[in-house]
């Protein structure tokens, strides 16, 4: 399995509500990452998890929570967004090891988020 | 301060010839690089890397040049087909213990023409 899933792929919240975007992999993958991605610009990183614990936090604004309960598993909990955060949001995913890593990381189809 | 850079937003050209999309880079640290592709509203898919060690990587019809004196890199896709028509992402890995960053560059837009 090659793949990485997110779920929903699309989402529209209001500024009240408050959703959770869920990502799964099963290659054994011990980094996963989420990204932001706003139309004609390149991904942008905002959590990287390593061996399920935090390991880079962007300056995310607090109104976004990831969470990595196992290996497979990544979560993005969003509370009172507003809405400039409306973007593909995409999780991805890479071995971790040193050495002949080459770091390429598989990413999800993204989840397209419109807060009103 | 773009670290990673991709002067040109599109790229046009005919089908059956060759692509060559070039990215630039200021960050003598980066120890890979990589190219995604990306379809609208689709995630960027991996595509062809090469170890800063190197100077060329190929794969079927996609050839990477690496020239690390001119902090310089280019992608190559000969032939071109129309389903090659995305936007095409420079990115180079800095490489910090066991985190892996990867630093993008804002994408070249290549259209195939039949």
């Amino acid at each position: 399995d090659t793949e990485v899933t997110q779920t929903p792929k699309h989402l529209v919240m209001g500024m009240t509500n408050k959703k959770s975007l869920k990502c799964e992999q099963h290659m054994g993958h011990r980094a996963m990452y989420w990204y932001k991605q706003k139309a004609k610009k390149p991904p942008e990183l905002m959590f990287v998890y390593s061996y399920e614990k935090l390991s880079i936090n962007e300056s995310v604004p607090s109104r976004f929570s990831p969470e990595c309960p196992n290996s497979s598993l990544l979560n993005l909990h969003l509370h009172a967004l507003q809405p400039e955060d409306s973007a593909l949001y995409l999780c991805a995913s890479s071995q971790v090891a040193a050495g002949t890593s080459y770091g390429e990381q598989f990413f999800g189809p993204g989840t397209r988020l419109t807060v009103l | 301060d773009q670290q990673v850079k991709q002067n040109s937003p599109s790229l046009s050209v005919q089908e059956g010839r060759i692509s060559i999309l070039n990215c630039d880079y200021t960050n003598s640290m980066f120890d890979y690089f990589l190219w995604y592709k990306k379809y609208p509203a689709e995630g960027p898919t991996f595509l062809i890397s090469i170890s800063s060690i190197k100077d060329k990587n190929e794969d079927g019809r996609f050839t990477v040049f690496l020239n690390k004196s001119a902090k310089h890199l280019s992608l190559h896709i000969v032939p071109s087909q129309p389903g090659d028509s995305a936007v095409y992402f420079c990115a180079a890995r800095v490489n910090a213990g066991n985190n892996r960053k990867l630093i993008w560059g804002l994408g070249t837009s290549l259209a195939v023409n039949p």
